[in-house]
């Protein structure tokens, strides 16, 4: 069993849908949980942090869940520009203070007009 | 505050040569991650490095490929006697230290993309 595991989609949407990813993890010491998003052929950039009571940022909605260990998120109101791949991201705890992300796969999110 | 610098953006070896890649993290960052991306798959992590020191190489492969980050100077990636399948595109991160920890946010650099012809 991977330690990040995520759909991978293609999530085909029309503009203004609503959709949601789930990903789980496998090791319940992790503490820090992010969203990252990647278009094609670029870098991930931070879509945003995952916190125990959940956050919101705008259109983007990331829940927690410790006793499942799945953290989603929720995109409204979809736009075309939303259409790339999402990267669920885990800590994980090594000797020495070593934290080190893993990495889900991703989920391709393609947004139609 | 420039964000993580990565350079060549695109670097093109033939069978045998050397690649090094190169790296400066975000301003008042020490410490450096690199990832390997291979065409249609997901990122792997190589390598993590503080000054001076390789925190955790349980991702590099065993032959031909070493990293450092000196105390002056950008993180450098370096494959030596290059092959076809080291064809991907090379991701840096840097993320900043907090009271004794590292914070596990990272942001990360535009890639090397490396083809072997």
């Amino acid at each position: 069993r991977k330690e990040v595991e995520q759909d991978p989609g293609p999530f085909n949407v029309p503009e203004g849908a609503t959709v949601a990813f789930n990903c789980t993890y496998s090791n319940s010491a992790s503490q820090s949980f992010f969203w990252y998003r990647q278009d094609c052929r670029k870098e991930p950039k931070l879509l945003m942090s995952v916190y125990s009571s959940g956050n919101e940022d705008g259109r983007f909605t990331a829940q927690l869940n410790r006793a499942s260990q799945y953290i989603s998120l929720l995109i409204r109101d979809s736009k075309l520009s939303d259409s790339a791949t999402y990267l669920c991201v885990v800590n994980r705890e090594n000797a020495g203070n070593n934290r080190k992300l893993i990495w889900g796969l991703g989920t391709s999110l393609a947004v139609n007009p | 505050n420039a964000g993580v610098m990565q350079n060549p953006r695109h670097l093109v070896r033939r069978r045998g040569q050397e690649a090094r890649l190169r790296c400066s993290p975000m301003k008042g960052h020490s410490h450096v991650y690199w990832y390997r991306q291979l065409p249609e798959e997901g990122l792997k992590f190589m390598v993590y490095l503080q000054k001076e020191n390789i925190i955790d190489e349980s991702g590099m492969p065993k032959e031909r490929f070493s990293a450092e980050f000196p105390k002056e100077g950008p993180s450098i990636l370096r494959i030596q006697q290059v092959v076809r399948g080291d064809s991907a595109a090379y991701f840096c991160a840097s993320s900043h230290r907090r009271a004794g920890v590292p914070t596990d946010t990272q942001y990360f650099g535009p890639g090397t993309r490396l083809t072997v012809l």
